[in-house]
């Protein structure tokens, strides 16, 4: 069974850099297809990509925060850290971690998520 | 603003059929795999359809979905009040090689 949970702080200063952990089980992200990625949902808006690494480690970020934004294997084999530097409050968000099926032939299946984490941004 | 465009919000009464739209360009819906996803409030949103028009494991055929050109389409028949929720379609985009989110529309069974 593949789950996935997101931890870190719950609050974050403004210009400070927020970091999560991705921890999932029931799959390698060695395998062949596989990727992990984040999405993060402010509140009362839309969904919003942030970016996905690879089974091979590639790694694809979203246009609009490729410059503050680092997507990383952890420690362990079943780590996926997200790095997001300078942050403002407009990045107030419940941020999910996401698997992306080895099946798929696009990035946009993502068949499991994460509970999400609930990030404010305030000083 | 998503470069893929839902409506805001949706309605119907129990057992009518809704469908919800999801508009895009050649550079994303008109290359690749449309996927749409259930999210209901303070819960982990949920694949509902991938590849255009298959269902995971535990989703009714009364939902299903297609795509035509750079547009695609979810349906709900037989409405019922726990499909109320907000739903998202998302696909991969060759120019920004980026996945994008529509802005999800709400579904209300009235």
């Amino acid at each position: 069974q593949i789950t996935l949970n997101e931890s870190g702080p719950t609050l974050v200063k403004p210009t400070q850099t927020l970091t999560l952990t991705c921890t999932f089980s029931g799959f390698s992200l060695s395998t062949h297809g596989v990727g992990v990625g984040w999405i993060r949902q402010p509140p009362g808006k839309a969904l919003e990509w942030l970016g996905l690494t690879y089974w091979d480690d590639d790694k694809r970020y979203s246009p609009s925060l490729k410059n503050r934004l680092t997507i990383t294997r952890g420690t362990s084999n079943n780590q996926v850290v997200l790095t997001l530097s300078n942050v403002d409050p407009v990045d107030t968000a419940t941020y999910y971690c996401v698997h992306r099926t080895a099946a798929s032939g696009t990035s946009a299946q993502l068949d499991y998520w994460g509970q999400g984490t609930l990030v404010t941004v305030s000083s | 603003q998503s470069v893929l465009t839902q409506p805001p919000s949706v309605s119907g009464t129990p057992g009518q059929r809704v469908t919800i739209s999801c508009s895009g360009s050649d550079r994303n819906i008109g290359k690749s795999a449309v996927n749409w996803y259930r999210h209901f409030p303070g819960t982990a949103p949920k694949l509902l359809i991938y590849s255009n028009d298959e269902r995971p494991s535990g989703v009714p055929d009364r939902v299903s979905a297609s795509r035509s050109g750079t547009s695609a389409s979810l349906a709900i028949n037989g409405l019922q009040s726990e499909d109320e929720a907000d739903y998202y379609c998302a696909a991969w985009d060759e120019d920004l090689s980026a996945v994008l989110f529509g802005g999800g529309t709400k579904l209300s069974v009235l």
